[in-house]
């Protein structure tokens, strides 16, 4: 099946730090998003981007699905940027499952 | 607002007790499915619906049942829960005539003692 791998597994950050976390993916996808877990554990919806360039705010993500590489940036991060990042991928819908298949994550902390 | 609720947020049970861990969402989607979350393993799909009562397994069904009796509901249910089921659960739902994207709800936080 897919590979879905991030890096770095884990980030500590000073506050006003910038940071890029990377998600490699070993095949062609239909749907890549990104996710923010927060201490609570609640799956926070960032970015669906399977390919191209989106922002928000202080967070940008870009794919290169060509490459199979998607990229999301945190620039100047507050302590409640914390939690563990994760990206996930959906393989094209030829037999649907409605499966997102997530990466291990990224583990980030940011102290004051 | 568009959101995909959970109930309970938190439980905690014993062995054998039957539940059901209730999902809605609100932005008529079509397709919805679970995950449980472990340390160490990440999410992992049990069951999806592409639709109303159409349902199939996931990757880890064994010991949940669910049922897709109207669209916006897409219960979990557990008949016999067991220690090994103590998780973080989460619903998600999306559209395929929309973006794909999908959305999760708050997550169900059980433990079976």
């Amino acid at each position: 099946g897919i590979q879905v791998e991030q890096s770095p597994p884990d980030l500590i950050l000073q506050e006003g730090a910038n940071s890029t976390l990377r998600c490699n993916f070993s095949d062609s996808v239909n749907n890549l998003q990104w996710f923010h877990q927060n201490p609570w554990g609640q799956l926070i919806n960032l970015f669906y981007i399977p390919s191209g360039t989106k922002q928000n705010g202080r967070l940008s993500a870009t794919t290169v699905a060509t490459e199979r590489y998607s990229l999301l940036y945190i620039s100047s991060s507050q302590t409640t940027d914390s939690g563990v990042y994760f990206c996930a991928v959906e393989r094209p819908r030829g037999g649907a499952t409605n499966k997102l298949i997530f990466g291990t994550g990224t583990l980030l902390a940011v102290q004051p | 607002e568009a959101q995909v609720t959970q109930n309970p947020r938190y439980l905690i049970t014993v062995t054998g007790k039957k539940l059901t861990v209730t999902c809605s969402q609100n932005m008529n989607h079509e397709y919805m499915s679970w995950y449980r979350q472990d340390p160490g393993l990440g999410l992992r799909q049990i069951y999806y619906s592409m639709n109303v009562e159409v349902t199939d397994k996931g990757d880890v069904p064994e010991g949940y049942k669910v049922s897709r009796k109207e669209k916006r509901n897409f219960p979990l249910i557990l008949e016999s829960p067991s220690p090994n089921q103590t998780s973080l659960y989460f619903c998600a739902s999306s559209s395929p005539s929309g973006s794909g994207e999908q959305y999760f709800g708050p997550g169900t936080r059980l433990t079976v003692t």
